[in-house]
């Protein structure tokens, strides 16, 4: 079975500042994997995702992401952040062999100013 | 935005009681899905949809039913509900299967359970 893993509930980061949110999956087969934003209030909306070819990749609002097979990871970074950055973030998984995709417990990043 | 609608957005009901939350899509979208979002558990699947009148069960199904007798339609519904059900829920829809960056989400019901 697939599970995933955000390693931090909360991220606190000052504005202007680089901040790296992680994510750690199992699976045995191979897997596409996404990130998701919720905004308060809001539903998810994609950041960004990887499915196939260049590890490295780019999303919305200067997101970036790193595929890493060989240590199972899927982590989320942006060089600098903003306030209006703050947010619920949500890793999230789905094997070649399946139809469902499983979610990580989220990773509240707070950005103060 | 897609097409979804939830409703209703807010929902307060007392142990026991039924409960249906409705979502509505204009995509005619084949698959649907309900999620629960709970702290500490992030969004768990609870039942979906591949097509009118074909549900499956997710991670967390017990004390859901759900029915899609419509494309555009699909309705959760607890059938007694209770404390533990207190949580915000939300719907989901896609053109295919399995694939995340094609799911789009409604603007959730919080639904609290006294």
């Amino acid at each position: 079975a697939q599970s995933v893993t955000q390693l931090d509930s909360q991220v606190p980061v000052f504005e202007e500042a680089p901040v790296e949110l992680r994510c750690n999956y199992s699976s045995s087969v191979s897997v596409y994997l996404f990130w998701y934003v919720q905004y308060p209030n809001q539903g998810l909306q994609l950041l960004l995702k990887y499915l196939s070819g260049s590890t490295l990749v780019k999303g919305i609002n200067g997101f970036e992401a790193e595929f890493n097979k060989s240590q199972t990871s899927f982590h989320l970074r942006k060089p600098s952040v903003h306030i209006s950055d703050t947010a619920e973030y949500f890793c999230a998984v789905v094997s070649y062999n399946t139809d469902k995709l499983i979610f990580g417990t989220g990773t509240r990043l707070q950005v103060f100013p | 935005d897609a097409g979804i609608t939830q409703s209703p957005r807010h929902k307060v009901t007392e142990t026991g009681t039924p409960v249906t939350l409705r979502c509505h899509q204009t995509e005619n979208h084949r698959y649907m899905y309900w999620y629960r979002q709970d702290p500490g558990h992030g969004l768990r699947l609870i039942h979906y949809s591949y097509g009118v009148k074909d549900t499956d069960k997710g991670e967390v199904s017990d004390g859901y039913s759900v029915s899609r007798s419509k494309t555009e339609d699909f309705l959760l519904t607890l059938e007694s509900a209770t404390s533990s059900q207190t949580s915000v829920y939300f719907c989901a829809i896609s053109e295919e299967a399995g694939l995340g960056e094609k799911l789009f989400f409604g603007s959730g019901t919080q639904l609290s359970v006294l």
